[in-house]
């Protein structure tokens, strides 16, 4: 079982369109981050959000953490090609110190 | 800056062989991590080191795992003896610090296959 589960598990969409991922867990969590990764590459990082009810924008994404920190949404507007990918949370669990956990992941597939 | 650099990018042997993984963290960062990544299990930390002494090695599966990381430019990640379960895609990632705040940075993998 996993501490963050992520869903869904695929999205295929079409150019254009909006989506949200989620990524929830019944643990509370320092800090969460979100990842992108492509085909053959490692992940890279997002964003850091650290404050319950936290809201970050970057371009068409808009991230938001959880009031009670167990709990983070992804949602991109107008999603283009080039927003496929696999998308990874992240966090750092109140009761694991340092040690990061990621989710399994929500594959991402835009199609023009 | 050149990155997170691994070697190899991809390994293919045979079961029951030694593999051993490299990896030179960016220039600064003092914490380094080894995870392994599969399509059943996601992405695991394996073990981490902080100023190059290993801090947590729960998530190492078994004794035929060792990692070592003599200085603050490399690492390495043994598996031996290797085993088909073990194929994977490894990666090697460093940060400036251990916080989870911290941005990890990670190296493009090396992906196993054991037959």
């Amino acid at each position: 079982t996993q501490l963050l589960e992520q869903s869904p598990q695929f999205l295929s969409i079409q150019e254009g369109e909006n989506l949200t991922v989620y990524c929830n867990s019944s643990s509370v969590f320092s800090s969460l981050q979100w990842y992108r990764q492509e085909p053959g590459e490692g992940p890279v990082l997002l964003v850091t959000v650290v404050t319950g009810g936290e809201v970050k924008k970057l371009k068409r994404l808009t991230f938001q953490f959880g009031d009670a920190r167990k709990d983070s949404s992804l949602h991109i507007t107008a999603a283009q090609p080039g927003d496929t990918g696999l998308y990874l949370c992240a966090g750092v669990p109140m009761e694991y110190g340092n040690k990061l956990v990621f989710g399994a992941g929500t594959i991402l597939r835009v199609k023009s | 800056d050149a990155g997170v650099i691994q070697s190899p990018r991809h390994e293919v042997t045979e079961m029951g062989q030694e593999v051993t993984l490299r990896c030179k963290p960016i220039s600064g960062h003092n914490s380094l991590f080894w995870y392994r990544q599969t399509m059943m299990r996601g992405l695991e930390l394996l073990i981490y080191f902080n100023n190059n002494v290993p801090i947590d090695d729960s998530g190492m599966p078994e004794d035929r795992f060792s990692a070592k990381m003599p200085n603050a430019s490399f690492s390495t990640l043994k598996i031996q003896p290797s085993e088909p379960r073990d194929s994977a895609v490894y990666f090697c990632a460093s940060s400036e610090g251990l916080l989870g705040l911290r941005e990890q940075f990670f190296g493009p993998g090396t992906r196993l296959t054991v037959l």
